[in-house]
């Protein structure tokens, strides 16, 4: 069965800091991979995806990820963070012919003023 | 506009009591998902539907039934079986397969007392 493993649960850094969640998968096939955020009170949101191509990949509010194959990585970045980026992160990933989105457990993230 | 309709937001029931949760879609996906979020364990699969009239368990189905008459529709009962079913449950959909990742309505926190 596919897994997804998330470090570092809680993250706690002052604005402008820059931000690295490491995401790592289990599943060997192809896979295509998701960051959602759930900022407090609110839904998940899709914040990138990536399924081929150009491994990094951009997605809203100047976050970006990075797919590593080789080393079965999907780690999301921020350069200079904000307040607003006060949420908690997940990484998804499904394989082909699995039909079912796994989770990781969650990065929850605050950011100091 | 298209979306995902979870209700209600907050429903409080008392133990030993089934109850259900609504989830509508007005996107025109043919699959539908329930998982359940708590602090610290991500999201886990409780059940999903990938076409009207058919549904498979998720990782955690004990305690929990489906139905999908409709493909608008997709509702999910706690039973008093579960024993623990104070959580947050969130309802999403997809194109078949779900390669190309969820959609997600805004969630219901049961609490049981």
């Amino acid at each position: 069965a596919q897994s997804v493993s998330q470090h570092n649960h809680h993250v706690i850094l002052s604005e402008a800091a820059s931000l690295e969640l490491g995401c790592n998968y289990s599943y060997g096939g192809t896979v295509n991979l998701f960051w959602y955020v759930q900022y407090p009170g609110q839904h998940l949101q899709l914040l990138l995806k990536y399924f081929s191509g150009d491994p990094l990949v951009k997605g809203i509010k100047g976050f970006e990820a990075e797919f590593i194959k080789s080393k079965f990585s999907f780690n999301l970045r921020k350069p200079s963070v904000q307040w607003s980026d006060t949420a908690e992160y997940f990484c998804a990933v499904i394989s082909y012919g699995n039909n079912r989105l796994a989770f990781g457990k969650g990065n929850q993230v605050v950011v100091i003023p | 506009d298209g979306g995902i309709t979870q209700s209600p937001k907050y429903l409080f029931r008392k133990e030993g009591q089934n109850v259900t949760l609504s989830c509508e879609q007005n996107l025109n996906h043919d699959a539908m998902y329930w998982y359940r979020q708590d602090p610290g364990q991500g999201l886990r699969l409780i059940y999903y539907s990938q076409i009207v009239n058919d549904f498979q368990k998720g990782d955690i189905a004990e305690g929990y039934s489906v139905s999908r008459e409709k493909k608008e529709s997709f509702p999910l009962t706690v039973t008093s079986a579960q024993k623990n079913p104070t959580a947050f449950y969130l309802c999403a959909s997809s194109i078949p397969n779900g390669n190309y990742g969820y959609t997600f309505g805004s969630g219901t926190r049961l609490t049981v007392v």
